[in-house]
């Protein structure tokens, strides 16, 4: 089993749709999760940063945490073919040992 | 503030030839790290470096592969002897230490 896991895709939806992007981990030491959307021959970019259980809200993005169940979700809201690109989750136990591990990441289509 | 500038965005090499790939993190990032990408792996964590150290290289191949970050100058990863399946994206990464990663834009490495 890896230690993180997200479904490649794609998952293509028309715009304006509400996302659901997800990865799941076994190591019950993550406790900073973050996501990043990386466009075609472009470099990861942070888009959401929690740590610990919970929900954060920036924008049309939504990130929601749930430690109990190691379940990680980004839901983008009225989405544009702009969203259109691969989204990254990454996770790590922070302090000294700060270097994430990422899933592979999800493809999002979305077409006008 | 210039982000994370990596050279070359594009590097061709013949199969034997050595590849040098550079990283100035940014302003104010002592940290840095890079990554390998392939289409169908995800990001694949290779080495951590600080000023004239190495951190962490558990993900680097043990032979052909080095990398280093000096007191002045860019960080660099070297690969010798380069082979067909080290045709990746190469991503470099800085941050301050207790924050996410900044990535940059890459560079892409063609082995013919």
């Amino acid at each position: 089993q890896k230690e993180v896991e997200q479904d490649p895709g794609p998952l293509s939806v028309p715009e304006g749709a509400i996302v659901s992007l997800n990865c799941t981990y076994s190591n019950s030491a993550f406790q900073y999760f973050m996501w990043y959307r990386q466009y075609s021959r472009k470099g990861p970019e942070l888009l959401m940063y929690t740590y610990s259980s919970g929900n954060k809200e920036d924008g049309r993005f939504t990130a929601q945490v749930d430690k109990s169940s190691k379940y990680i979700s980004l839901f983008i809201r009225d989405s544009q073919p702009s969203d259109s690109a691969t989204y990254l989750c990454a996770m790590s136990a922070g302090g000294g040992s700060y270097i994430p591990t990422f899933g592979r990441g999800t493809s999002l289509i979305v077409h006008p | 503030n210039a982000g994370v500038m990596q050279n070359p965005r594009h590097l061709v090499r013949r199969r034997g030839q050595e590849a040098r790939l550079r990283c100035s993190p940014m302003k104010g990032h002592s940290h840095v790290y890079w990554y390998r990408q392939l289409p169908e792996e995800g990001l694949k964590f290779m080495v951590y470096l600080q000023k004239e150290n190495i951190i962490d290289e558990s993900g680097m191949p043990k032979e052909r592969f080095s990398a280093e970050f000096p007191k002045e100058g860019p960080s660099i990863l070297r690969i010798q002897q380069v082979v067909r399946g080290d045709s990746a994206a190469y991503f470099c990464a800085s941050s301050p230490g207790d924050s996410p990663y900044t990535f940059g834009s890459g560079t892409r490495l063609t082995v013919v």
